[in-house]
């Protein structure tokens, strides 16, 4: 059975600040993984996702993961954080068809 | 291109009563989903539906919730009676088939029980 794991609830960072947030997952088949981002009162978006090929994978709004096999970890990470960007972020990870997420990272931006 | 609608998006209830949720996905969307979200926590897969079949429901608390897809197209996920750890709120997501394509959330009808 796939899990997810995400290293903080909550994240701090200025505007133009770097956003890092990180995610571990366990998979007993090689994963697919996913970024979803959520605003309030909104379902859930997706960001980026990693299935195979590359394993940095670029997606909207400036975001990008790696996928590390070693390190069974898949980070996002934003160069310079906006103001827009304030919101909750899942981690998931499938095998065929069904998602399992993370806990979730909410994202504050101070400006 | 329309996203996914889901009704109502609130509902108060009091305990012991029912509920009902309903989702429209996209348009041509073999595969439905409806998720539950704790406060806190991630979304939960409760049923999938593939057209109008139930492909899992192995996390569906079936004492008490019931969901169809009748035609394969909408879906009604309905709680009957309702417990005060049920208050969360109920994702919709469809996808063009079930097999590692994007699904796309409804915004989801956040139901509290007093």
């Amino acid at each position: 059975a796939q899990s997810v794991t995400q290293l903080g609830s909550h994240v701090s960072v200025s505007e133009g600040a770097l956003v890092l947030l990180r995610c571990n997952y366990s998979s007993s088949v090689p994963p697919y993984l996913f970024w979803y981002v959520q605003y309030p009162n909104q379902g859930l978006q997706l960001l980026l996702k990693y299935t195979t090929g590359a394993t940095l994978v670029k997606g909207i709004n400036g975001f990008e993961a790696e996928f590390k096999k070693s390190e069974t970890s898949f980070h996002l990470t934003k160069p310079s954080a906006h103001m827009s960007d304030a919101a909750e972020y899942f981690c998931a990870v499938s095998d065929n068809y069904k998602l399992s997420f993370g806990a979730g990272t909410t994202v504050t931006v101070r400006a | 291109e329309a996203g996914v609608a889901q009704s109502p998006r609130y509902k108060i209830i009091e305990k012991r009563q029912s509920v009902a949720f309903w989702c429209n996905p996209i348009s041509g969307h073999a595969t439905l989903y409806w998720y539950q979200q704790i406060l806190g926590q991630g979304p939960k897969l409760l049923i999938q539906f593939q057209n109008n079949g139930v492909v899992d429901d192995s996390q569906l608390p079936k004492d008490r919730f019931s969901a169809e897809r009748l035609k394969g197209v909408d879906s009604t996920l309905k709680i009957q009676p309702a417990k005060l750890e049920d208050s969360a709120v109920y994702l919709c997501a469809s996808s063009e088939s079930s097999s590692y394509n994007e699904q796309f959330f409804g915004p989801g009808t956040r139901l509290t029980v007093l």
